[in-house]
């Protein structure tokens, strides 16, 4: 079974200043996929951004960036300009890609940000 | 368009009690899944419906636990003789299929307290 872990519970982060939130994973999958999502106190998951698995390239999301270590299995989401809407729960989630093993989404334990104005 | 819509918002329950927690998905969303967020538990999935068939309950946590979806739309997760650990926020989540890298648009969720 795959596992996510985020090792870091809360990050504290200034104003216009830039976070990054580490997530590693567990899977002996070669093909997948990988995402981050924000909950904010209303609890709606908001999806961030998503990385297949088979590309090279990290993805960006306007102020959001991924850096996808795939040896590594290490999956980080860095924040730049920092702004206090992106105040929030921050998820990792792993899917795979295999038909048989079903569409759902596992979750890492989540890292709660702090926007300090 | 409207998003993926749960009721009620919240719930407070006794033990015991049986309670029906529905899931409007997103309109033309074949597939639609459930998850449980809890303090002890993180985030969990319980089940996912491909219109109105579930390939895979494996996260249902006991035959307490049941659900149905009719005419591909909409959802109801029904927990019996409800437990003090049930208590938790249950999402619920929808995507246009299951292919490629597609994304489940989540629900607000409803919490339940069980008493």
């Amino acid at each position: 079974a795959q596992t996510v872990t985020q090792s870091q519970p809360e990050m504290s982060v200034q104003e216009a200043e830039t976070v990054t939130l580490s997530c590693t994973y567990d899977t002996s999958e070669s093909d997948y996929y990988l995402f981050w999502y924000k909950q904010p106190p209303s609890r709606q998951m908001i999806l961030v951004i998503r990385q297949e698995a088979y590309k090279q390239q990290n993805a960006t999301e306007n102020r959001f960036s991924v850096n996808f270590q795939k040896a590594a299995k290490s999956f980080s989401l860095k924040i730049s300009d920092s702004q206090l809407g992106d105040a929030a729960m921050y998820f990792c989630a792993y899917r795979s890609a295999t038909r048989a093993a079903g569409n759902k989404l596992t979750f890492g334990g989540g890292t709660r940000v702090l926007v300090k104005p | 368009g409207a998003g993926v819509s749960q009721s009620p918002s919240n719930k407070v329950t006794e033990k015991g009690k049986d309670v029906e927690l529905r899931c409007d998905p997103i309109s033309g969303h074949t597939a639609l899944y459930w998850y449980r967020q809890s303090l002890g538990q993180g985030l969990e999935f319980l089940i996912y419906f491909q219109g109105n068939s579930a390939p895979d309950k494996s996260g249902l946590p006991s035959d307490r636990f049941s659900a149905e979806r009719t005419g591909g739309s909409v959802s109801t997760l029904t927990i019996q003789r409800t437990q003090q650990e049930d208590s938790a926020v249950y999402l619920c989540a929808s995507s246009l299929g299951l292919a490629g890298v597609q994304e489940q648009f989540f629900g607000p969720g409803t919490r339940l307290t069980v008493l």
